[in-house]
C-alpha cells in the first residue's frame, strides 16, 4: 500500500526555522496537504495544493513540493508550533485512497 | 460556520458492528467529497475511507476494506461509515472530514473490548 514518509520528530530553536519533509512516490503527480493538531484537538490544515496557505494561517508557515518530497517550512518558528504535523495526499489509483504522513513532533525550545 | 458533528461511536465487542453518522452544515455539502479518518490513543491520523460528491467514486485503506462500508446522503447532508467485523484494533477516534478543505469534525470514539 502507498506510504509518506515523514521523520519521527524535528527540534527548533524559537525565531529559527523548521522543515519537514514528507517522502512519497506519486507525489509528483498528486498535491500535498500538511495539518498540525496539537494535544487533544482536531488537525488544522495549514497547507493545501503543496503551497497554498489557508486563510487564518500565518505567513510563518509555507510549503513546496520537489519530484517525490513536498516540504513544510515554518520560518521563525514560536512556542506555539509545537505539535504533532502530518502530511497528506492521495494515490495515483484515483479511486478516493489517501493516506497520511507518518507524522512528524515539532519541538519548539 | 462549519459544522461537522459525529454520532454512533460506543463500547462494543469484538464481531459486532457500529454505524457512525455525520451531520454538515454550513457548507455545500454536495459539492465535494468527504472522508473517515480515525486516529488510535497515542497514535498518528489513519485515512479510513473516501466517497466522491456523488457517491461514484469510493476507497478504502486496506485495514478496514471488506468490513467497512461508507455512504452519504446529500439530501440529508449526512455522511455514514458502517463498520462491521469490528476488531480490537479498530479502536480510535474517528473523524469525520473534508480533508482537502480542511473541515473536521470533533470526533467520536469507538471502543472494540469485550
Amino acid at each position: 500500500s502507498y506510504e509518506l514518509t515523514q521523520p519521527p520528530s524535528v527540534s527548533v530553536s524559537p525565531g529559527q526555522t523548521a522543515r519537514i519533509t514528507c517522502s512519497g512516490d506519486a507525489l509528483p503527480k498528486k498535491y500535498a496537504y500538511w495539518y498540525q493538531q496539537k494535544s487533544g484537538q482536531a488537525p488544522v490544515l495549514v497547507i493545501y495544493e503543496d503551497s497554498k496557505r489557508p486563510s487564518g494561517i500565518p505567513e510563518r508557515f509555507s510549503g513546496s513540493s520537489s519530484g517525490t518530497m513536498a516540504t513544510l517550512t515554518i520560518s521563525g518558528a514560536q512556542v506555539e508550533d509545537e505539535a504533532d504535523y502530518y502530511c497528506y495526499s492521495t494515490d495515483s489509483s484515483g479511486n478516493h485512497r489517501g493516506v497520511f504522513g507518518t507524522g512528524t513532533k515539532v519541538t519548539v525550545l | 460556520e462549519v459544522q461537522l458533528v459525529e454520532s454512533g461511536g460506543g463500547l462494543v465487542q469484538p464481531g459486532r458492528s457500529l454505524r457512525l453518522s455525520c451531520a454538515a452544515s454550513g457548507f455545500t455539502f454536495d459539492d465535494y467529497a468527504m472522508h473517515w479518518v480515525r486516529q488510535a490513543p497515542g497514535k498518528g491520523l489513519e485515512w479510513v475511507s473516501g466517497i466522491s460528491w456523488n457517491s461514484g467514486s469510493i476507497g478504502y485503506a486496506d485495514s478496514v476494506k471488506g468490513r467497512f462500508t461508507i455512504s452519504r446522503d446529500n439530501a440529508k447532508n449526512s455522511l455514514y461509515l458502517q463498520m462491521n467485523s469490528l476488531r480490537a484494533e479498530d479502536t480510535a477516534l474517528y473523524y469525520c472530514a473534508n480533508v482537502l478543505r480542511g473541515y473536521w469534525g470533533q470526533g467520536t470514539l469507538v471502543t472494540v473490548s469485550s
